[in-house]
């Protein structure tokens, strides 16, 4: 079957950074997306990898291990208003998103 | 309109009704689908429309029908509601089905007593 796992919650102090695994078992592979998603909110994009290597946008960076079926969001700087849920997506064989059921990110200041 | 829409916004539905939550997007995007999200699950693929005029199964088709006679409005409708169909459910587009981002409404959270 198809897989993603990420941890359930992480707890992080304003200012500080904080990186968020995500690793996956799928059929295909054609890309790995991040989502942000507050609370009560709809999903926005963050992300998009599909060669290995690190991503950089601002305080958000995106890294992938396609050969480890693994990646990481790492937010630096952490604001308040960075609590919220982080999704990480994979596209498979069939373009078919496969969904993680998200990672709950709460900062403390 | 900008971006993407749904509606309504919230709902309680008996179960054995019919309803059709509606989804309208003006990015004239090509791609559309159907989410729903529960507690402690990923966000899990209902249907999916490629192209106005087709429309495909997600992982999650059973007990709810799509169509998309536009390049606008992708509604989905449940012939007759049952409580498992109670969940937070997000329209999303995207300008091709694949490895563009996808853009989503708000969502409508449904409720079936």
């Amino acid at each position: 079957g198809q897989n993603i796992d990420q941890p359930t919650e992480m707890t992080a102090t304003e200012g500080a950074i904080v990186q968020i695994n995500c690793t996956y078992q799928t059929s295909g592979f054609n890309g790995l997306f991040w989502y942000q998603q507050h609370a009560g909110e709809a999903p926005t994009f963050l992300s998009y990898n599909v060669l290995d290597g690190l991503e950089e946008k601002g305080r958000f960076s995106s890294f992938l291990s396609r050969s480890k079926g693994y990646s990481y969001l790492l937010l630096k700087e952490l604001q308040m208003k960075d609590s919220a849920s982080y999704l990480c997506a994979v596209l498979d064989s069939n373009y078919q998103l496969i969904w993680g059921a998200g990672t709950k990110l709460i900062i403390k200041p | 309109i900008a971006g993407i829409t749904q509606a309504p916004t919230s709902q309680i539905l008996a179960a054995g009704r019919r309803m059709t939550l509606r989804c309208t997007q003006d990015m004239r995007h090509n791609a559309m689908y159907w989410y729903r999200q529960d507690l402690g699950l990923g966000l899990r693929l209902i249907h999916y429309s490629n192209t106005a005029g087709t429309t495909g199964k997600g992982e999650v088709p059973d007990g709810y029908s799509v169509s998309r006679a536009n390049t606008d409005d992708f509604p989905l409708t449940l012939a007759s509601a049952v409580p498992s169909q109670t969940s937070v459910y997000f329209c999303a587009s995207s300008d091709s089905r694949g490895h563009n981002e996808q853009f989503f409404g708000p969502g409508t959270r449904l409720t079936v007593l």
